[in-house]
């Protein structure tokens, strides 16, 4: 069965400082990667996704995620983060047949 | 582009009642799934839905649980009777064909509180 493990639950920074969420998966076949974020009030929404090709991608807002296929692990980072950026965000791996499989969640809170 | 609408967005019921839940997805997804989302951890899979067909409910506990997705557009999840352990936010989802490499588009959800 596949899993999900995201090391930190609650992460509290101050703006300007770096970020970086762990995630670690269980699955042994192909997979994609995904990073969702949740603001305040809104609905979960795609951060970025690894498919395939680069293992280093970027998302919206300044977000990368390094796919490290040894490690089974997709972190994701931040060089700068900002208030805005305070949010739940969620790691996902989906299986070759299609099955989606969240982590439990980082809750992130920038202070200004 | 409209997004996936949940309604409703609050729902308070005693334990033993009956609720549902109801979700339009994004014009054209093929692919609508249900979560189950519980305070403190992630979305749970319940049920994926392929057009009207269904692909994975081995999540779902299908003695009080049930789902269905008439003409492979809108659907509805139902607990009947609902549990205090079914206080949770449900939520919908919605892709298009369930490729390896397609996200889901999800809703508001809706926040279920079993008293």
């Amino acid at each position: 069965a596949q899993s999900v493990s995201q090391h930190n639950h609650h992460v509290i920074l101050s703006e300007a400082a770096s970020l970086e969420l762990g995630c670690n998966y269980s699955y042994g076949g192909t997979v994609n990667l995904f990073w969702y974020v949740q603001y305040p009030g809104q609905h979960l929404q795609l951060l970025l996704k690894y498919f395939s090709g680069d293992p280093l991608v970027k998302g919206i807002k300044g977000f990368e995620a390094e796919f490290i296929k040894s490690k089974f692990s997709f972190n994701l980072r931040k060089p700068s983060v900002q208030w805005s950026d305070t949010a739940e965000y969620f790691c996902a791996v989906k299986s070759n047949a299609g099955k989606s499989t969240f982590g439990d969640g980082t809750t992130l809170t920038v202070k200004p | 582009e409209a997004g996936v609408a949940q309604s409703p967005r609050y729902k308070i019921i005693e334990k033993r009642q009956s609720v549902a839940f109801w979700c339009n997805p994004i014009s054209g997804h093929a692919t609508l799934y249900w979560y189950q989302q519980i305070l403190g951890q992630g979305p749970k899979l319940l049920i994926q839905f392929q057009n009207n067909g269904v692909v994975d409910d081995s999540q779902l506990p299908k003695d009080r649980f049930s789902a269905e997705r008439l003409k492979g557009v809108d659907s509805t999840l139902k607990i009947q009777p609902a549990k205090l352990e079914d206080s949770a936010v449900y939520l919908c989802a919605s892709s298009s064909p369930s490729g390896l490499g397609t996200e889901a588009f999800f809703g508001q959800g809706t926040r279920l509180t079993v008293v």
